[in-house]
């Protein structure tokens, strides 16, 4: 049973564009809401986080947006440059037990 | 800090044999990981640790054993090789502390092929 569900599996974009990627949660339990990217070769490393109680968290280009009552996040990339190309999982937790549940990947291409 | 350190790097096991994947941290986190990545998945939670000599089933343990003798290290064996283990292994930890991103710092991960 996949708890995270992310979409789309993969994107292209051309350089200066939005990159948005999709997450659907079922979990309620849920409470915390980080953005990973993984560089290929590399281990992911964390870009963003959120919790339930904002709609919004922006981090420079990085932006995640949630929405509670449809169980809902995305994470929007501004101005996507071609360096921002990586493999972006989203996942969640339940504050206490730090396990991460993990979706199942973007492959983000932007293309100069 | 050298992070999260993870060996091999690479590794080719014949069905039925066994190993240990190795980890460490220097960063002083109570809480370790084991991930497994297959093709195209995300991550799944094997296995995990919130300190030295406790350790707790994830999603899919079947197959591993873990031990937790020292904060530092958190080795991940593998019983019995079978090529559904075919995967690549990260390992992870993150801090007890009450920092609100409680990020988890990720190994350069070992990719296993069993034959």
């Amino acid at each position: 049973q996949q708890q995270v569900k992310q979409s789309p599996q993969s994107l292209i974009v051309q350089k200066g564009g939005i990159s948005i990627i999709n997450c659907a949660y079922e979990n309620t339990a849920f409470d915390y809401f980080p953005w990973y990217q993984q560089f290929p070769g590399k281990g992911p490393a964390l870009l963003i986080a959120i919790r339930p109680d904002v709609s919004e968290k922006k981090e420079g280009r990085f932006t995640i947006s949630f929405n509670k009552s449809a169980k809902q996040f995305s994470l929007h990339i501004m101005d996507s440059q071609p360096g921002d190309s990586a493999t972006y999982f989203c996942a969640a937790s339940i504050t206490g037990r730090r396990a991460l549940t993990f979706g199942s990947g973007t492959r983000l291409q932007v293309q100069p | 800090n050298a992070g999260v350190t993870q060996t091999p790097k690479f590794r080719i096991l014949k069905i039925g044999q066994s190993m240990t994947l190795q980890c460490a941290q220097d960063m002083n986190h109570n809480y370790m990981y084991w991930y497994r990545q297959d093709p195209g998945m995300g991550l799944k939670l094997i296995y995990y640790s919130v300190g030295a000599g406790i350790t707790d089933k994830g999603e899919v343990p079947n197959g591993y054993n873990v031990s937790r003798s020292t904060t530092e290290d958190f080795p991940l064996r593998l019983e019995l090789a079978a090529p559904s283990q075919t995967s690549v292994y990260f390992c992870a930890s993150s801090s007890q502390g009450a920092t609100p991103r409680y990020e988890q710092y990720f190994g350069p991960g070992t990719r296993l092929t069993v034959t």
